[in-house]
């Protein structure tokens, strides 16, 4: 089993939908978790953090559910900038982040 | 916040030749540095990390290697380069453990 998995995708919606995407971590003692977007041959770049409380930075919003080991990233009202790749964080201690593949998102007109 | 500056941009190289890229950071000090590998339509692979000058760790065994000469300069090399060896390399730095990573714009690296 992958540490990290996600649905590779794509996505592909309209604007003004509203996507989420689920990520799965191994490790039940990970620690840290974040969502980056990576635009089509860019470096990645953080999105949000990961709160175990959730949390919500306008249009999007993260969720944590330890239990059942995933996280998750909604987007709501899709913009045609909202396409990229978003890649799943976990942190699981001693210098060791593992990045997940990425979901891929189209937004269309 | 930091700015991570990375070169060159794109790098065709044939197999058998040396390699070397570069990292410096800005805006911050005694940061951790990373450097990753990403595969086409792959996750992010971490292949070295440094807490500090001369102090590198190697997450998987291959024909690379990385020194950090300077605080904030981080250098990837090999001396014969494959095939495999082709891909997309990401200098990162975080200021500790766990926190969020600052890219550069990475160097994608074919082998010929």
């Amino acid at each position: 089993r992958k540490e990290v998995e996600q649905d590779p995708g794509p996505f592909n919606v309209p604007e003004g939908a509203t996507v989420a995407f689920n990520c799965t971590y191994s490790n039940s003692a990970s620690q840290s978790f974040f969502w980056y977007r990576q635009d089509c041959r860019k470096e990645p770049k953080l999105l949000m953090s990961v709160y175990s409380s959730g949390n919500e930075d306008g249009r999007f919003t993260a969720q944590l559910n330890r239990a059942s080991q995933y996280i998750s990233l909604l987007i709501r009202d899709s913009k045609l900038s909202d396409s990229a790749t978003y890649l799943c964080v976990v942190y699981t201690g001693g210098f060791k982040t593992i990045f997940g593949a990425g979901t891929r998102l189209f937004v269309k007109a | 916040s930091q700015t991570i500056h990375q070169w060159p941009a794109t790098l065709v190289q044939p197999v058998g030749s040396p390699l070397s890229l570069e990292c410096t950071v800005e805006g911050t000090s005694n940061p951790n540095l990373y450097w990753y590998r990403q595969a086409a339509g792959r996750g992010l692979q971490l292949l070295f990390y440094s807490v500090g000058i001369g102090q590198i760790s190697s997450e998987v065994p291959q024909n690379l290697s990385a020194s950090r000469p300077q605080d904030r300069q981080f250098i990837l090399s090999s001396k014969k380069l494959l095939l495999s060896d082709s891909g997309f390399y990401l200098c990162a730095s975080a200021t500790q453990e766990g926190s969020e990573a600052f890219f550069g714009q990475g160097t994608r690296l074919t082998v010929v």
